[in-house]
């Protein structure tokens, strides 16, 4: 599976729009980018994911550049509950038995 | 709807006993995945079941490690002789297939702790 990089964390306004980037240069024709996100003490929970196509969603938008080299997740109106480690991972939908790997991810913190 | 649950939700246990951590999947789903997350860490996938097939046993660190799936629905993690190392969180997630990544649902996890 290709890598990603992310931030090690970022602080946002209550009410404002969080902008999460990650980069994935190495992603493959057949590889999708996904996101997830852990809120402390819980599992991993899915947010989002996309091709090469913008995606929205009820609970955020993925921004995926056109080379596909890098992506944004965007919480257009971040509140104090989406405090929690956000994951961005690429892989293809078949083989490997759709098992996750995260790496360390970013520390949203959002704050009043 | 329910969604997984994992007992017990903290264990701690002393080094070289061993311990059976218990995950009881959404209902109906085929699938189930077991990973572990260290203080710390991102999240490091151990072992996955589908249906009736095989399950793959890829990501087990040692063979103190194993797992089973009864009836296809509950799934036992047991870790003998534990050791310091084995301390983390312990997830399990299913889903309704082993085709899409966005229909794992996680349950909230086991805390192990080895003193």
């Amino acid at each position: 599976d290709a890598k990603t990089t992310q931030p090690t964390s970022m602080d946002c306004a209550e009410g404002r729009a969080a902008n999460l980037p990650c980069n994935h240069s190495t992603i493959s024709g057949n590889e999708y980018v996904y996101w997830y996100r852990q809120i402390h003490s819980q599992g991993p929970q899915y947010i989002i994911h996309g091709l090469k196509n913008n995606e929205t969603n009820e609970m955020a938008s993925l921004i995926i550049t056109e080379d596909r080299k890098s992506s944004t997740l965007i919480l257009p109106h971040a509140t104090l509950r989406d405090t929690a480690v956000y994951y961005c991972i690429v892989r293809a939908l078949t083989g490997g038995g759709n098992k996750l790997t995260f790496g360390t991810g970013t520390q949203l913190k959002v704050e009043l | 709807g329910a969604g997984v649950s994992q007992s017990p939700s903290n264990k701690v246990t002393e080094k070289g006993k061993d311990v059976e951590l218990r995950c009881d999947p959404i209902s109906g789903h085929t699938a189930l995945y077991w990973y572990r997350q260290s203080l710390g860490q991102g999240l490091e996938f151990l072992i996955y079941f589908q249906g009736n097939s095989a399950p793959d046993k890829s990501g087990l660190p040692s063979d103190r490690f194993s797992a089973e799936r009864t009836g296809g629905s509950v799934s036992t993690l047991t870790i003998q002789r534990t050791q310091q190392e084995d301390s983390a969180v312990y997830l399990c997630a299913s889903s309704s297939t082993s085709g899409n990544l966005n229909e794992q649902y996680f349950g909230p996890g086991t805390r192990l702790t080895v003193t």
